[in-house]
């Protein structure tokens, strides 16, 4: 069965320091990987996805992942965060679809809440 | 940008009450999904919806649970009779047309967040 797995449910970084947010995965196939940011009373956006092809990938806001297939992972990473990036994290995988009209569910992670120190 | 939006975005309701929670998808996306979060824990994947019928649900969408699409634009979940553990933040999405073997990218709106009393 797919499950993901996010090993931390809080982190707390100092603005303009590094950040690497975690994520490993359970999947038999190659997965289709995500990650969306909820900031508190907003809904999910997404920050990036992995289907295929290289295995860095860079999405909004200055974040990157780098799919591991040999770790079962797709970390997220930023260079230099800023305090609007507090929020919470989630990694999610999605199946590759049989059919044409399964729309194909998600799988989170519990997510990881970041804390951004001045 | 085009998005999912969501209403209401607060329903406080008395156990045992039906609710309906509303969605309107991006325009032009033919799949639709609702999820919820309990506090403290995962989004958990609810149903999937494609050309006016289920494709997929997961086993917390009981017979207590449906969805519907009642004209072109709204996707409606509604909880026949709810109880004190349906108190979650709901959340709807959508995707376009998906290409066989292909998990297209979900939108998901803001969310609504059910209080059973």
């Amino acid at each position: 069965a797919q499950s993901v797995t996010q090993p931390d449910i809080h982190i707390t970084v100092s603005e303009g320091a590094s950040l690497e947010l975690r994520c490993n995965y359970s999947y038999g196939a190659t997965p289709y990987l995500f990650w969306y940011v909820q900031s508190p009373g907003q809904g999910l956006q997404l920050l990036l996805k992995y289907f295929s092809g290289d295995t860095l990938v860079q999405g909004i806001k200055g974040f990157e992942a780098e799919f591991k297939r040999s770790q079962s992972s797709f970390n997220l990473r930023k260079p230099s965060v800023h305090w609007s990036d507090a929020a919470e994290y989630f990694c999610a995988v999605g199946a590759s679809l049989r059919f044409y009209n399964q729309g194909g569910k998600l799988i989170f992670g519990q997510g990881t809440e970041l804390s951004v120190k001045p | 940008e085009p998005e999912v939006t969501q209403t209401p975005s607060h329903q406080v309701t008395q156990m045992g009450q039906e609710v309906i929670l509303r969605c309107v998808p991006i325009s032009n996306h033919l799949y639709f999904y609702w999820y919820r979060q309990i506090l403290g824990q995962k989004v958990e994947f609810l149903v999937s919806f494609y050309n006016n019928e289920i494709s997929e649900k997961s086993e917390i969408f009981d017979d207590q649970f449906s969805v519907e699409r009642p004209d072109g634009s709204n996707f409606t979940l509604k909880i026949r009779s709810t109880k004190l553990e349906d108190s979650a933040m709901y959340f709807c999405a959508s995707s376009e047309r998906a290409r066989q073997g292909v998990q297209e990218t979900q939108y998901f709106g803001p969310g609504t967040r059910l209080l059973v009393l």
